[in-house]
């Protein structure tokens, strides 16, 4: 089966740039998507098709994928962006989700 | 924009099944994936399968194949996921969320059902 693999954690100081990566065999022949979840709530998609931004998504959000690895950048990080992060994938018909990062704003 | 509101909380003892249902507003499920993805506690999200609305395919993990069943009620824009022979390894928070025709990303989600399984 695939397999998307995530730092547990990446901390990150307020004003600087988080990168968080992705991890898959020939992820960048698929498309990467990101999901920020915040403690109770429901997910909620941040980039879609490996670097867009759907409508209400911050333009410090931005993502890229490439070989193995996709990377989901926040720049300018805010302590609102403090949450988990989940890259997913499609593998044939079956979704493939990431373990989740944490992200640390401190 | 399509909200998804999900049936309330539930507590079933090991063994029993547990259905729970995700109604969509301003929605036609023709077309559409409901999706159906759980988090245990403390846990990342796990993908459990989906059913097309429109003509009530469905596709399950191979993990939950056997136990889950996916269907849905276009009448009244409904959907529901059904988990049969529970344990407490299926106590979880589990959401829907849609994926449309032509897209492959799961926007939006529902707020989340919890299915807390105890003797």
């Amino acid at each position: 089966s695939y397999n998307l693999t995530q730092p547990p954690s990446v901390s990150v100081s307020p004003g600087q740039t988080a990168s968080i990566t992705c991890s898959g065999d020939k992820l960048g022949d698929k498309y990467a998507y990101w999901y920020q979840q915040k403690p109770g709530q429901s997910p909620v998609l941040v980039i879609y098709q490996d670097n867009k931004r759907p409508s209400g998504i911050p333009e410090r959000f931005s993502g890229s994928n490439s070989g193995n690895t996709a990377t989901l950048t926040i720049s300018g990080t805010q302590a609102m962006d403090e949450a988990d992060y989940y890259c997913q994938a499609w593998d044939s018909s079956t979704v493939v989700f990431g373990g989740g990062t944490k992200l640390t704003v401190l | 924009q399509v909200q998804l509101v999900q049936s309330g909380a539930e507590v079933k003892k090991p063994g029993a099944s547990v259905k729970v249902s995700c109604k969509a507003s301003r929605y036609t499920f023709t077309g559409y994936y409901m999706h159906w993805v759980r988090q245990a506690p403390g846990q990342g999200l796990e993908w459990m399968g989906w059913i097309n609305g429109n003509r009530g395919g469905t596709n399950y993990a191979q993990k939950f194949q056997g136990r889950v069943t996916m269907t849905r009620d276009t009448s009244i824009s409904t959907a529901y996921m059904e988990l049969s022979r529970l344990t407490s390894d299926d106590t979880a928070v589990y959401y829907c969320a849609l994926v449309g025709a032509t897209t492959e990303w799961f926007d939006p989600w529902g707020q989340g059902t919890l299915v807390t399984v105890s003797s």
